[in-house]
């Protein structure tokens, strides 16, 4: 079946533009997760929404980050005002619930480049 | 969650076995080891997972210590595919968020 996918797979942004990244999780899966990965680093958590909601934003940096996933299928990150230290790997990834024995699936990410 | 730690780098040579360790000697007692992995340009696969005893699936085992400190990934027959960065990642049973680390980037040589 097909897996989580994420678009665009790259984005060039300008300083102080907003964006908007998309994330389709896998079918049926209720749990979904947003991660941010910097060169030559591991993943870095943001958010965790089971269902609807969000359960877990601990790890989204400042205000300018927010994210929704408005029917709880399709999730979209969103950056206001982007600075250059946001350009990274954005990876999207689900589960099928929540619970520590459900593998997190993850999609490629979208390579963000703020100029 | 509990800290791990990794060595930067391994290599290995084709058709033998990759033997990855971590250690993980603050890990409490309902905390799991996951093993991930990433392949350049992709995002995170997970490999396995365990408590307290060994584990084995068609990937690799896993095999976690008595005491629980540290645990070891096994690639049984390692191919050029599986060169990547490998993530050992100890996970609380009620947290849902995975902490990754610097991880092992995995060299297989031909």
């Amino acid at each position: 079946g097909a897996g989580v996918s994420q678009t665009p797979s790259n984005k060039v942004t300008e300083k102080g533009k907003y964006v908007e990244l998309r994330c389709d999780p896998i079918s049926g899966h209720t749990a979904l997760y947003w991660y941010r990965q910097s060169l030559g680093q591991g993943p870095e958590f943001l958010i965790y929404f089971q269902g609807t909601g969000a359960a877990d934003d601990s790890g989204l940096p400042n205000d300018r980050f927010f994210a929704v996933r408005p029917e709880g299928s399709v999730s979209t990150l969103k950056i206001q005002r982007t600075e250059r230290g946001d350009s990274a790997v954005y990876l999207c990834a689900s589960s099928l619930t929540y619970g520590v024995w459900n593998e997190q699936f993850f999609g490629p990410g979208t390579r963000l480049t703020v100029l | 969650d509990a800290k791990t730690t990794q060595p930067p780098s391994m290599d290995c040579a084709e058709g033998r076995a990759a033997n990855l360790p971590c250690n993980h000697s603050t890990i409490s007692g309902n905390e799991y080891v996951y093993w991930y992995r990433q392949i350049h340009s992709q995002g995170p696969q997970y490999i396995i997972h365990g408590l307290k005893n060994n584990e084995t699936n068609e990937m690799a085992s896993l095999i976690i210590t008595e005491d629980r400190k540290s645990s070891t990934l096994i690639l049984p027959h390692a191919t050029l595919r599986d060169t990547a960065v490998y993530y050992c990642i100890v996970r609380g049973e009620g947290a849902q968020k995975l902490v990754f680390g610097q991880g092992t980037r995995l060299t297989i040589n031909p």
